[in-house]
Parts: C-alpha cells; sequence; structure tokens
C-alpha cells in the first residue's frame, strides 16, 4: 500500500518569495513515480512536475523543482519567485510506475501568495 | 494541445436518479481513470480502463458502473444517486508507452444531488 503525507494545511507566503510544500511518502514498490498537482479555486487539476524513484537529478519545470530525498522518503515542491496565481491547493501524489496504476494523493495544502 | 474533455461541466440530479458522465482521452493515450473528490478531500481513485478493458478497480460503490468504448471514450453510469455522491469527478488519461505515464485530468464534473 501506498501513503501521501503532506502535513502542511495551509502556506501563506509574500508574492516574489520562495515556497517550499513538503510531501512525505510511504511504498513498499522498488519503482514508482512521484508527481505534484495544481488545483486552482476553478476546480481543475493541473500537472505541475514528475520525478521517478531512479532518477539521480531532481526534477525541474520552469519555476518548479521537486526536491526528492530518497533516503527520507520525501519529495518536496519548491515554487521559486511566487506569484498571485500561484495561490491554489496543492496535491502530492504517488503510483508505482509498472502499468497502469492509480494515483494516490495527499491531503493537500493550500498556498495562499499575498500581494 | 489537445486535453482531456469532460462533460457535462456541472450536473444537477435529485435522489434515486441517474447519471451519466463522459469522458474523451488525450488522442492516443491508452488509459483512463476515474476519480471521485468530495468537498475539502483528495481524490480517491474509482476505477480504470487499458485498452478499453477494466484495469484496477478502487472504492466505486455497486450503483455505479463504467466503460471505456472503442473510439477510447469513457463513461461513468451512476444509478440512486445519493445525497453523499455529491463531488467533482475527474476523469484523467495517460499513455503508457510514455517515459512518464502522467496522467492528465478533464476540468472535472461537478454532481449535485438534491
Amino acid at each position: 500500500a501506498q501513503k501521501i503525507t503532506q502535513t502542511q494545511p495551509g502556506m501563506f507566503v509574500q508574492e516574489k518569495e520562495a515556497v517550499t510544500l513538503d510531501c512525505t511518502y510511504d511504498t513498499s514498490d522498488q519503482s514508482y513515480g512521484l508527481f505534484w498537482y495544481k488545483q486552482p479555486s476553478s476546480g481543475e487539476m493541473i500537472f505541475l512536475i514528475y520525478q521517478g524513484s531512479y532518477d539521480e537529478q531532481n526534477a525541474t519545470e520552469g519555476r518548479y523543482s521537486l526536491n526528492f530525498q530518497k533516503a527520507r522518503k520525501s519529495a518536496n515542491l519548491v515554487i521559486s519567485a511566487s506569484q498571485l496565481g500561484d495561490s491554489a491547493m496543492y496535491f502530492c501524489a504517488m503510483r508505482p510506475i509498472q502499468g497502469a496504476q492509480k494515483l494516490v494523493f495527499g491531503q493537500g495544502t493550500r498556498l495562499t501568495i499575498n500581494p | 494541445a489537445a486535453g482531456v474533455i469532460q462533460s457535462p461541466r456541472h450536473l444537477i440530479k435529485e435522489k434515486r436518479e441517474t447519471a451519466t458522465l463522459k469522458c474523451y482521452p488525450i488522442p492516443r493515450h491508452d488509459t483512463v481513470y476515474w476519480y471521485q473528490q468530495g468537498p475539502g478531500q483528495d481524490p480517491q481513485f474509482l476505477i480504470s480502463f487499458y485498452e478499453k478493458m477494466q484495469s484496477d478497480k478502487g472504492s466505486i460503490p455497486d450503483r455505479f458502473s463504467a466503460q471505456q468504448f472503442s473510439d477510447y471514450h469513457s463513461e461513468l453510469n451512476m444509478s440512486s444517486l445519493e445525497l453523499g455522491d455529491s463531488a467533482l469527478y475527474f476523469c484523467a488519461s495517460s499513455s503508457i508507452v510514455s517515459s512518464t505515464d502522467t496522467q492528465y485530468f478533464g476540468p472535472g464534473t461537478r454532481l449535485t444531488v438534491l
């Protein structure tokens, strides 16, 4: 079984600051993928970034980077130079790599960017 | 780029009625997933299809059924609706042959049961 834990229900950050959203996971799978999704108040679920368990380098996508520490089983999302439009709910998720496998989500972190 | 299409976007039903949600995956994606997200909750997996065959089943009530058709679109059928079925229903699609097999979500169908 897999489990994702996001311990920050809410985060408040000033515009232009960097923010780190925490995610820890537990799995018995050897190969797995870690994902971050953004859910604005409008409701859609937007894919942000992916990290494979065997990837040696941390994933980056524009202002998003994933701080992957396999031994600690953590996959924190770092958003640099935050913008007002970054205000949203953020979900960490994981699944085994092989096959058509479902995503297991954490509880989410609500990020609010203050001007 | 083409995205996942879901219809309808909003649906209001009475208790004990039926509802059908439709999903059109991204072209050339071979896998479709359905998730249910209750108010203030994270998405919960319902069911998935790979190449038109059911591949996995989660916490889907017996009142719900789903299928994937020859054109790869999928439908989630919900009968004897209950108040607790009010939620945001997502369809996601992915390509198992891609390097990351990332699931891309549709905009969701917001179902309200009165």
